[in-house]
């Protein structure tokens, strides 16, 4: 199977606050596990690629330091937005790929973030 | 480098059927298809390795032309809960071309 779960589904949070995302795979073990951000109505944009055991690989004009980006284990990838704004607001989706059945790439059901 | 899905927008009655495009200006390791409802995460189709291959998913199916770089989505005898956004994704060839690269996707409504 290939199963990822990701929480929280929505999240509030005041301006200039961090907030943490998690993301799992639930049945299967991903060294690499992306984040995507995306926008109402639109397509979506890779923030990063999450690497386990190392550093994330972070797309071109995405801020490093604002996404913080943590791969602890096979089975583990968290997102924590630092400092958060109102522009930060936006939904945000993890997926992994299970290798070794050739799966397509499994979304956790992402994360509503609005900040106020 | 980003593929080019058409049309940008289908609207069908139910039992219609239509046709989604994808195409790429680099050549092709694999080709994906997901759908995405509103308020959801994208759900994977299926995916195509192979030129000229061919895969079905109940009434959904897909084609895949290497040489042209190209891939189609079937959606035959359409039903209202295929109504949502339709993403491609693409992978290159070798290497660091692996990274999956997004359409814009293609909306599609089912009314009935």
């Amino acid at each position: 199977g290939a199963v990822v779960s990701q929480h929280p589904s929505r999240v509030i949070c005041k301006s200039g606050t961090s907030v943490k995302i998690e993301c799992r795979s639930l049945d299967f073990q991903a060294t690499t596990m992306f984040w995507y951000r995306q926008f109402p109505k639109q397509s979506l944009m890779l923030m990063a690629t999450s690497n386990e055991g190392s550093k994330a690989t972070y797309e071109q004009g995405v801020e490093k330091d604002k996404f913080l980006i943590n791969h602890a284990s096979l089975t583990l990838s968290t997102l924590t937005v630092t400092s958060a704004h109102p522009e930060d607001s936006s939904f945000y989706i993890c997926s992994a790929r299970n290798q070794q059945v050739n799966y397509g790439y499994t979304f956790g059901s992402g994360t509503r973030l609005t900040v106020v | 480098q980003q593929p080019v899905q058409s049309p940008q927008a289908v609207i069908l009655r139910e039992g219609e059927d239509a046709v989604i495009n994808c195409s790429s200006s680099k050549a092709l390791y694999s080709v994906h298809w997901y759908r995405q409802k509103h308020g959801e995460a994208p759900v994977f189709l299926m995916i195509l390795l192979k030129g000229g291959e061919q895969k079905g998913h109940e009434k959904i199916s897909a084609s895949f032309n290497e040489k042209k770089q190209q891939s189609s989505l079937y959606l035959t005898a359409s039903q209202l809960s295929y109504s949502g956004t339709y993403f491609c994704g693409t992978e290159g060839v070798g290497g660091n071309n692996r990274k999956l690269i997004w359409g814009l996707g293609t909306s599609l409504a089912v009314n009935p």
